[in-house]
């Protein structure tokens, strides 16, 4: 189980931390995601994690803004997201990543909202 | 980046129809190709990985097919638990995810 949590209404060029809350699987053992999908849009991939959190890789529009992690001991997963843009607006998922597969369970999702 | 074109956007369909939805990648993907369904208000669902691999749980109508730049899902007997927007998505490398842009399959 993936439980999302953090989000909410922010101001352009502010900061938020997203805390994804992980349960009944091998947190430690998964690569993690975080996933967003602007209102009436697709699905953009946004972040990845590894297992140990020493590889981290990310779109290319949030590079130098968001920063993901993970804390095993807590089996919690974050996104914190600084200089937020109006296009950041979305609701953010957290996924695991099945091993050697790809993305096979989702959070119900948190909204961030980024509007003066 | 490995760009992913879905096609159609959008496509009716009646109950009990047979529907073909196609995923094609910008370069060769192997077989690194996966389906979701998406309902309204709610989370991505895995129906199919690597291309052809139904994920535990998913009825035997889904299926996918493809591999290198073509991928397609079809669903064999369209029920109306079906009607929700589709999506595929590329892990070719786990740097960097890719999907889709959609596929809405509506009532006609």
């Amino acid at each position: 189980q993936l439980v999302e949590s953090g989000g909410g209404l922010v101001q352009p060029g502010g900061s938020l931390r997203l805390s994804c809350a992980a349960s009944e699987f091998s947190f430690s053992s998964h690569w993690m995601s975080w996933v967003r999908q602007a209102p009436g849009k697709g699905l953009e991939w946004v972040a990845n994690i590894n297992q140990d959190g020493n590889g981290k890789y990310y779109v290319d529009s949030v590079k130098g803004r968001f920063t993901i992690s993970r804390d095993s001991a807590k089996n919690s997963l974050y996104l914190q997201m600084n200089s937020l843009r109006a296009e950041d607006t979305a609701v953010y998922y957290c996924a695991k990543i099945a091993v050697g597969e790809t993305i096979d369970y989702w959070g119900q999702g948190t909204l961030v909202t980024v509007s003066s | 980046d490995i760009q992913m074109t879905q096609s159609p956007s959008t496509l009716s369909a009646s109950v009990g129809d047979r529907v073909t939805i196609t995923c094609r990648a910008s370069q060769s993907i192997s077989r690194w190709l996966a389906w979701y369904q998406q309902k309204p208000g709610k989370a991505p669902k895995l129906l199919i990985y690597k291309a052809s691999s139904l994920e535990s749980g998913v009825p035997s109508r889904f299926s996918g097919s493809g591999s290198g730049t073509e991928f397609t899902l079809t669903i064999s007997c369209l029920q109306p638990d079906d009607f929700a927007t589709y999506y595929c998505q590329q892990y070719n490398s786990y740097s960097s995810l890719t999907f889709g842009g959609g596929t809405k399959v509506e009532i006609k």
